[in-house]
């Protein structure tokens, strides 16, 4: 199975201010159709997840600009550009390549 | 509007059954793939099975294989989860989304498994 691991877990951010999340795969995710499928979930407080980010670096619709994802074969980048207080949350990677579908650990954005 | 909306849910023995429904409305069901995936209690998310379009392709996580069962009634617009054989450890929040993507979730329904 793919690993995902994601660092740091915990993330304590200022209002703001910018924010990275890593994400790591033990195996490359190009799939043979030529497609990286490296997705992005915000999970709030009580919520259900919500898709951010579709292959790598496509924004889901509704999503506000300030979050970007980057990256490519094996390593994996979301940044939020400026944290509001509204981003407070976990946020997930997960790779949808290869079976089994694996998710990251979480990374755990809190307002300092 | 995308809408999925999980039910079934409930607290169940181990080695009990369960069958759980998600609605689906705001698009054409038949043309998606659909997933299950599941949330233990202050745990992270874990994939727990995906079926095609049609119903033909089925895919399941090892920790679930041969114990539940996708299916799906596309004249309903309805998937399903069939859990068989429940464990302490399936106690979870299970979220129906759309494709095997994920880009779309519903609210969840809660499945405890206890004695």
């Amino acid at each position: 199975d793919v690993v995902m691991t994601q660092s740091p877990l915990s993330l304590p951010v200022t209002l703001g201010q910018p924010a990275s999340i890593s994400c790591r795969s033990s195996q490359s995710l190009v799939h043979s159709d030529g497609n990286t499928y490296l997705n992005w979930f915000q999970q709030r407080p009580g919520q259900s997840p919500r898709r951010l980010i579709y292959k790598v670096s496509n924004r889901d619709s509704g999503v506000p600009d300030r979050f970007s994802g980057s990256g490519s074969g094996t390593d994996f980048t979301l940044e939020i550009s400026r944290v509001e207080a509204e981003d407070v949350g976990i946020y997930y990677c997960m790779q949808a390549t290869h079976w089994p579908r694996t998710f990251g650990q979480g990374t755990r954005v809190e307002i300092k | 509007e995308v809408q999925v909306l999980e039910s079934g849910g409930g607290l169940v023995q181990p080695g009990g059954f369960l069958r759980l429904s998600c609605a689906a409305s705001g698009f054409t069901f038949s043309s998606y793939a659909m997933s299950w995936a599941r949330q233990a209690p202050g745990k992270g998310l874990e994939w727990v099975s995906t079926i095609g379009p049609g119903g033909g392709s089925t895919y399941y996580a090892d920790s679930v294989k041969g114990r539940f069962t996708i299916s799906r009634d596309n004249s309903k617009n309805t998937l399903y989860l069939q859990m068989n054989s429940l464990r302490v450890e399936d106690t979870a929040v299970y979220y129906c989304a759309r494709t095997a993507n994920f880009d779309s979730w519903g609210q969840g329904t809660l499945v405890t498994v206890s004695s």
